[in-house]
């Protein structure tokens, strides 16, 4: 049982790199999200997809973009890193907006920017 | 614009103790409350989802309850064992946003043998 894969587990990049952080699910999920924890702090929503083709911004969109090309895949992209961005990534998936299905989370991208 | 709140920030208990953590929203218009269960470097996994015609949810030695007019949801440990030191992070999703989540900050519950 996969659920949601993400990758790298560990990355640190320098000021002004940029770098593409992988999710995939196996759960043939619609909807993907992707947030970032700071330490001591809870989640806060970058982007999510309702299906294949389709991306929305959620509350902390700048300094990132998404695309959504495939059902399995969700990569997040960080053009141009900066220290703000270091930070907890996760990526989450559900079914449907049903509302008794639960997200479920990859283990986390730990990105520092240095 | 939807806010939680998690109280306390964090907690520690000798093991065997009942505890409670706390969670409040500023909008009731909401669809459903999830508890969430976060080991250090780990991702999250649903504990408990209450939806908001629900009054409460149990899952073994977990109770969490919700009071949606007065935006409240309390979960309910019992008999704390070791294995539950985590955090703990609610999150709340509201009726116009869509399936999208707003989270709390978070409790770190500490249980010591």
């Amino acid at each position: 049982n996969a659920g949601v894969t993400q990758t790298p587990k560990f990355r640190i990049l320098k000021i002004g790199q940029s770098m593409t952080l992988q999710c995939a699910q196996d759960m043939n999920h619609n909807y993907m999200y992707w947030y970032r924890q700071d330490p001591g702090m809870g989640l806060k929503l970058i982007y999510y997809s309702v299906g294949a083709g389709i991306t929305d911004k959620g509350e902390v969109p700048n300094g990132y973009n998404v695309s959504r090309s495939t059902t399995e895949d969700f990569p997040l992209r960080l053009e141009l890193a900066a220290p703000s961005q270091t930070s907890v990534y996760f990526c989450a998936s559900t079914d449907r907006i049903t509302t008794y299905q639960p997200q479920h989370f990859g283990d986390g991208t730990r990105l520092s920017i240095l | 614009k939807q806010e939680v709140t998690q109280i306390p920030a964090a907690l520690s208990v000798p093991e065997g103790e009942n505890l409670v953590l706390n969670c409040s929203f500023t909008d009731s218009a909401i669809y459903n409350l999830q508890w969430f269960r976060q080991d250090p470097g780990k991702g999250l996994t649903s504990l408990l989802l209450i939806q908001s015609s629900q009054r409460e949810q149990t899952s073994g030695r977990l109770n969490a309850s919700l009071d949606k007019s007065s935006g409240r949801s309390t979960l309910y440990i019992a008999a704390s064992q070791p294995g539950d030191s985590a955090t703990y992070l609610c999150a709340v999703r509201g009726e116009t946003s869509g399936s999208r989540l707003t989270f709390g900050e978070g409790t770190q519950l500490t249980v010591n043998p």
